[in-house]
């Protein structure tokens, strides 16, 4: 089973700062990675997808990156409305997913 | 706009059958795989498995021993029963859909097991 770990686990930064999440794989998965946004009481939602790639009305304050093992999500200039728990996921060999961020902001 | 929402007891008992349905509202379910993701209290999420529209089913290899995923065509519903359960089987239980990622989900629904 491929395990990702997520780090840190709780990240907490004031609005306009820059949020820096990231997520390991226990082995590569490629390009095979996406991020989830999870807000108390809501659904979760696909946030990035492909490492990279924006889903459908995402802001562009949100980024992806990295390859491999190693992947970032950057949220550029935080707002009130990011406060949530961030989790990746892995689909290169089953389905698996990351502990969670938990990005408070101040 | 696609919706999906969880239904089902909160409370089973120890070795009973976990049984939950989602409905699916904005989509037709004869298309996309449809899953359930389950997340026990102060832990990650745990993926339990998926049915194709087609029928073709897929599990969790930790839990395949124990798991049953059903489609309703007629009610745009698809099912989860989870059998023998345990107290490690409490958990928040999300229905969500997926092409190649988890693009839509339901809130979930918290799933206690306790005689």
């Amino acid at each position: 089973e491929i395990v990702l770990t997520q780090s840190p686990a709780t990240l907490s930064l004031s609005p306009g700062e820059r949020a820096t999440l990231s997520c390991r794989a226990s082995q590569s998965v490629s390009t095979y990675l996406a991020w989830y946004q999870h807000k108390p009481g809501q659904a979760p939602s696909l946030l990035i997808y492909d490492v990279s790639n924006r889903a459908t009305g995402v802001p562009a304050r949100f980024s992806g990156s990295g390859s491999g093992t190693d992947f970032t999500l950057t949220i550029s200039s935080l707002e009130p409305e990011d406060s949530a728990v961030y989790y990746c996921q892995q689909r290169s060999e089953w389905w698996t997913f990351g502990q969670g961020t938990k990005v408070e902001i101040k | 706009q696609v919706q999906l929402q969880e239904s089902g007891p909160g409370l089973v008992k120890p070795s009973e059958t976990l049984s939950l349905t989602c409905t699916v509202s904005g989509d037709s379910i004869n298309s996309h795989y449809w899953n359930w993701i389950r997340q026990p209290p102060g832990k990650g999420l745990e993926w339990i498995g998926y049915m194709y529209y087609s029928g073709n089913t897929n599990y969790n290899p930790s839990l395949k021993s124990r798991v049953t995923i059903s489609i309703d065509r007629s009610k745009n519903q698809f099912s989860l029963k989870l059998s023998s359960v345990t107290a490690a089987d409490t958990a928040v239980y999300y229905c969500a859909r997926k092409g190649l990622w988890f693009d839509y989900w339901g809130q979930g629904t918290l799933v206690t097991v306790s005689s």
